[in-house]
């Protein structure tokens, strides 16, 4: 496709059920990160992939977050034992850019998908 | 450790007025990358700018200007003539040491442009 690809655009779980997200990047980009947004708050990091390099998990808030990237390509972001306060939008974003400085095109280095939103009742 | 500040929540205008949008940052590197990217109801995240600590020029594009000031870290956004359109939440980021690893954004601020 020709954008961030994520899957599925709303989700309704009950609390303590485990949720997976989908994210299908944008062909090529090596890198790929997970965002979240909570209502009436800003982005916050949750992890980032770049190629085959261990991923950088310095951003999920507790052990019920995981993330795997399989082949180089789509990720799946799962939370088992959902709570309430993990109701938010889940943003995934790829890039072609890394690990290399950026160039001196002015272009974006992160391409958003449009979001999952995850509500656990 | 970088940190973006944008101290306006929500800002309310009417179609046409000019409004202004503020970010400061903090950062400890001296090559580091300015962005703004707007939310709007859809939910993607459509970037604007993209600006380097090199590079203190302001820019303008179309009814969009950014002025950067090192001096007082701030790198505030301005809509001339204003439309209903430009209703969104806008982020501020700021990614240190010229890699796109992480960006730390801005905890955005909610415009709404009244018709």
């Amino acid at each position: 496709g020709a954008g961030v690809s994520q899957s599925p655009s709303n989700k309704v779980t009950e609390k303590g059920k485990d949720v997976e997200l989908r994210c299908d990047p944008i062909s090529g980009h090596t890198a790929l990160y997970w965002y979240r947004q909570s209502l009436g708050q800003g982005l916050e990091f949750l992890i980032y992939f770049q190629g085959n390099s261990a991923p950088d998990k310095s951003g999920l808030p507790s052990d019920r977050f995981s993330a795997e990237r399989t082949g180089g390509s789509v990720s799946t972001l799962t939370i088992q034992r959902t709570q309430q306060e993990d109701s938010a939008v889940y943003l995934c974003a790829s890039s072609a850019n890394l690990p290399v400085p950026w160039t001196g095109i002015n272009d974006s280095p992160l391409h958003f998908g449009n979001g999952t939103r995850l509500t656990v009742t | 450790a970088q940190k973006v500040t944008q101290a306006q929540t929500e800002i309310s205008v009417v179609e046409k007025e000019d409004v202004t949008l503020d970010c400061v940052y903090e950062t400890r590197d001296t090559t580091y990358y300015l962005f703004w990217y707007k939310q709007p109801p859809s939910g993607e995240l459509v970037f604007l700018i993209r600006r380097n600590s090199f590079d203190e020029q302001n820019e303008i594009s179309g009814r969009y200007s950014w002025n950067f000031q090192k001096s007082t870290s701030s790198f505030n956004f301005t809509i001339t003539a204003s439309q209903v359109v430009d209703s969104a939440v806008y982020f501020c980021a700021l990614s240190e040491g010229g890699s796109a690893r992480q960006l730390t954004f801005g905890s955005g601020t909610q415009l709404t442009v009244l018709p």
